[in-house]
């Protein structure tokens, strides 16, 4: 079983849906990112938190240390936001080493 | 555009072969980390340096080493190339040695034939 486990693994939605994409992770950590992957293979941070809640124009991720998971949100989806998204955490163990979710592919028609 | 390069953009070469791969950390930015992205494993941390030390291993290969330079860039070394190392090599750059925001390069993609 991998430490850190994303779901759904592939999402389609229709531009203006809200989305949802979740990550549970079975380690203690000291943070999770939040890194998007577009079809050019770039890789682009979107959010680093260690606790509550974090906003960025239609982009909220939110995470639960006791429960060990994290979801990040997409309002107003746009086919723009047609991407890899990918989860990954800080081990306490080895803090420096970033430990990857497999990437959700999200498709937005519109 | 996050500040970070890498060098090349595209490498062909053959099984066997030893190639180098290059990475500029942001401006300022004092830790570098290698990743490998290949269609069967997915990402995967390779390596750290922290201000031209070595400072978190990840699942590297024997047959692969990193440094970093004085001014702060990295190179990755592979040698000994196999098909199964075929991938995008991606570097990443932070402020710091703890958990920071990372900024990722562009990638390198590597084939081999």
């Amino acid at each position: 079983k991998n430490e850190v486990e994303q779901s759904p693994q592939n999402l389609t939605a229709q531009e203006g849906e809200f989305i949802t994409i979740n990550c549970s992770y079975s380690v203690g950590i000291s943070a999770l990112h939040w890194l998007q992957q577009h079809p050019g293979g770039g890789i682009v941070s979107l959010f680093m938190l260690s606790s509550g809640k974090k906003k960025h124009g239609r982009l909220i991720a939110t995470i639960n240390i006791q429960e060990k998971h994290s979801s990040l949100h997409i309002t107003a989806s746009h086919p723009r936001d047609s991407a890899v998204y990918i989860c990954a955490v800080h081990p306490l163990q080895g803090a420096q080493k970033l430990v990857f979710g497999q990437g959700t592919r999200l498709t937005i028609n519109p | 555009d996050s500040g970070v390069t890498q060098t090349p953009k595209h490498l062909i070469t053959a099984t066997g072969q030893r190639v180098t791969l290059r990475c500029s950390p942001r401006s300022g930015d004092l830790s570098v980390y290698w990743y490998q992205q290949s269609l069967d494993q997915g990402l995967q941390f390779l390596i750290q340096y922290y201000n031209g030390e070595e400072r978190a291993k990840g699942n590297i290969l024997e047959r692969f080493s990193a440094q970093q330079f004085p001014d702060l860039h990295s190179e990755l070394n592979l040698s000994s190339l196999e098909l199964g190392d075929s991938a995008l090599y991606f570097c990443a750059s932070s402020g710091g040695d703890t958990p920071y925001e990372q900024y990722f390069g562009p990638g390198t993609r590597l084939t081999v034939t």
